[in-house]
C-alpha cells in the first residue's frame, strides 16, 4: 500500500533553515504530483505547496514563496521541501501528501498522506 | 488568497444528520468542481472523504456527501456516529498561482 514517510524536522531558530524529505513507496512515485501541507499547533490545515509529476511546475503559497523550495527525485522516489529564513510562524507538523490524478492533471484531492514531521521555530 | 470559510464547529446528536458549509467565493469555490473535505480524527493524519464536489473515494461511507451551490460547498454526515467525532477541512481549488486553499476547518461534535 501507499507509505509516506517524512524525516527532517526539528528545532531551528529563526532566520535558519531546514531541510524536510517525504520517501515514497507503493505507488509509481515518478507519475503523481506531490503536495506540502503544514499545521501549526493547535490550528487548521494550510496547503503549502505543489510539485507536478516530473518537477516541471512548482506552486507555493504566498507566506513562503522566495523562502521554501520543493523539489523531487523521482529516481529515489523522495519528494523535499528546503525551508530557508525560517521564522517563528512556520512552526508546524509538515505533511506531504500524493494527489489522487496521475499524470500532468493536479486534482487537489490529496488521498494519501504521511504522519508528518515537527518543525520547530524558537530562539 | 483568504482561507475558505467555515462554522467553527457544529454539533448533532446520534442519528441526526449534520452539515458543514465552506464559502468562498466565484473565484475558487463558484468557478470550479474542484472540492474536496477531509476529516481529521484526534490525534490522527487528515483523510480524503469527499473529492471534486460529491464524489466518495472507495471504503468512505456514504453517510457522507457533499454538495454545492454558488460559492457554497457542504458536507453532510447523516446518521451521525460518536465515531464522525473530529475536525473537517474543506479545500478549492482557485484558478491562481496559489492554486489550493483550506476552510479553517470545522469541530463536530456529538451530543
Amino acid at each position: 500500500q501507499v507509505q509516506l514517510v517524512e524525516s527532517g524536522g526539528g528545532v531551528v531558530q529563526p532566520g535558519g533553515s531546514l531541510r524536510l524529505s517525504c520517501a515514497a513507496s507503493g505507488f509509481s512515485f515518478s507519475n503523481y504530483g506531490m503536495h506540502w501541507v503544514r499545521q501549526a499547533p493547535g490550528k487548521g490545515l494550510e496547503w503549502m505547496t505543489f510539485i507536478r509529476y516530473d518537477g516541471t511546475d512548482k506552486y507555493y503559497v504566498d507566506s513562503v514563496k522566495g523562502r521554501f523550495t520543493i523539489s523531487r527525485d523521482n529516481s529515489r522516489s523522495t519528494l523535499y521541501l528546503e525551508m530557508n529564513r525560517l521564522r517563528v510562524e512556520d512552526t508546524a507538523v509538515y505533511y506531504c501528501a500524493k494527489d489522487r490524478a496521475p499524470g500532468y492533471s493536479s486534482s487537489g484531492n490529496l488521498d494519501d498522506w504521511g504522519q508528518g514531521t515537527l518543525v520547530t521555530v524558537s530562539s | 488568497q483568504s482561507a475558505l470559510t467555515q462554522p467553527a464547529s457544529v454539533s448533532g446528536s446520534p442519528g441526526q444528520s449534520i452539515t458543514i458549509s465552506c464559502t468562498g467565493t466565484s473565484n475558487d469555490v463558484g468557478a470550479h468542481n474542484y472540492v474536496s473535505w477531509y476529516q481529521q480524527l484526534p490525534g490522527k493524519v487528515p483523510k480524503l472523504i469527499i473529492s471534486d464536489v460529491f464524489h466518495r473515494p472507495s471504503g468512505v461511507s456514504n453517510r457522507f456527501s457533499g454538495s454545492k451551490s454558488g460559492n457554497t460547498a457542504s458536507l453532510t454526515i447523516s446518521g451521525l456516529q460518536a465515531e464522525d467525532e473530529a475536525d473537517y477541512y474543506c479545500t478549492s481549488y482557485t484558478g491562481t498561482d496559489t492554486p489550493w486553499v483550506f476552510g479553517g476547518g470545522t469541530k463536530v461534535t456529538v451530543l
